[in-house]
């Protein structure tokens, strides 16, 4: 049974470009989660979707930031006109479920974006 | 609200010796709290959890946790490092939609 998986492992994009990571759940798991790892801290939560649904996106920047899991495929982060604060370890994890007290988020590799 | 406390950013324990991390954590009602590593340029791993049954956890590789409610701690603990341990270690406790993480505590191992 594969893992989260997400990629790519690294991107490098440009002063304003646009950054699009991928993150597929374990098979049987309906429940997405994205986090941030900034150098030297801990994770932060960013956004919580099913499919279709956003159901939490409080730890979302307000302007450039965007998730979706769509029916079909994977679910993807959208940062538009990337800035070099961005650069940034941003991991996936799912849960079959929706409440995480008591259940353990399965965790992707992470897509380690640098922004030049 | 829910949060945690890692108290030491980096340890160094010698190869054979007990390794001890430490976690502190607020929450307004009864927690489930995790420990995560984190190898270098991997994901995360969970070692163990606490969910109110046993306030002994025993996790992957030797690792245990005890849950301390009159000190709202949960320690991590092993009793001999191996070279392989190091590693980025993360206490997390859980609110209802999301896990909020420590800082980090990087354990080193020295030979």
């Amino acid at each position: 049974n594969a893992g989260v998986m997400q990629n790519p492992r690294h991107l490098v994009r440009r002063r304003g470009q646009e950054a699009r990571l991928r993150c597929s759940p374990m098979k049987g798991h309906s429940h997405v989660y994205w986090y941030r790892q900034l150098p030297e801290e801990g994770l932060k939560f960013m956004v919580y979707l099913q499919k279709e649904n956003i159901i939490d996106e409080s730890g979302m920047p307000k302007e450039r930031f965007s998730a979706e899991f769509p029916k079909e495929g994977p679910s993807i982060l959208r940062i538009q006109q990337v800035v070099r604060g961005d650069s940034a370890a941003y991991f996936c994890a799912s849960s079959p479920t929706g409440e995480s007290v008591g259940s353990p988020l399965h965790f992707g590799n992470g897509t380690r974006l640098t922004v030049t | 609200a829910q949060s945690v406390t890692q108290l030491d950013s980096h340890v160094s324990v010698s190869e054979g010796t007990p390794v001890l991390l430490r976690c502190n954590y607020s929450s307004s009602y009864s927690p489930s709290l995790f420990w995560y590593v984190q190898h270098p340029n991997k994901g995360l791993q969970l070692l163990l959890k606490y969910t109110s049954a046993a306030t002994l956890v025993k996790g992957i590789n030797g690792f245990e946790a005890e849950f301390k409610k009159s000190e709202t701690s949960f320690h991590l603990t092993k009793p001999s490092a191996h070279m392989s341990d190091a590693a980025e270690y993360f206490c997390v406790v859980s609110d209802p939609r999301m896990l909020i993480f420590g800082k980090g505590t990087r354990l080193h191992i020295l030979p």
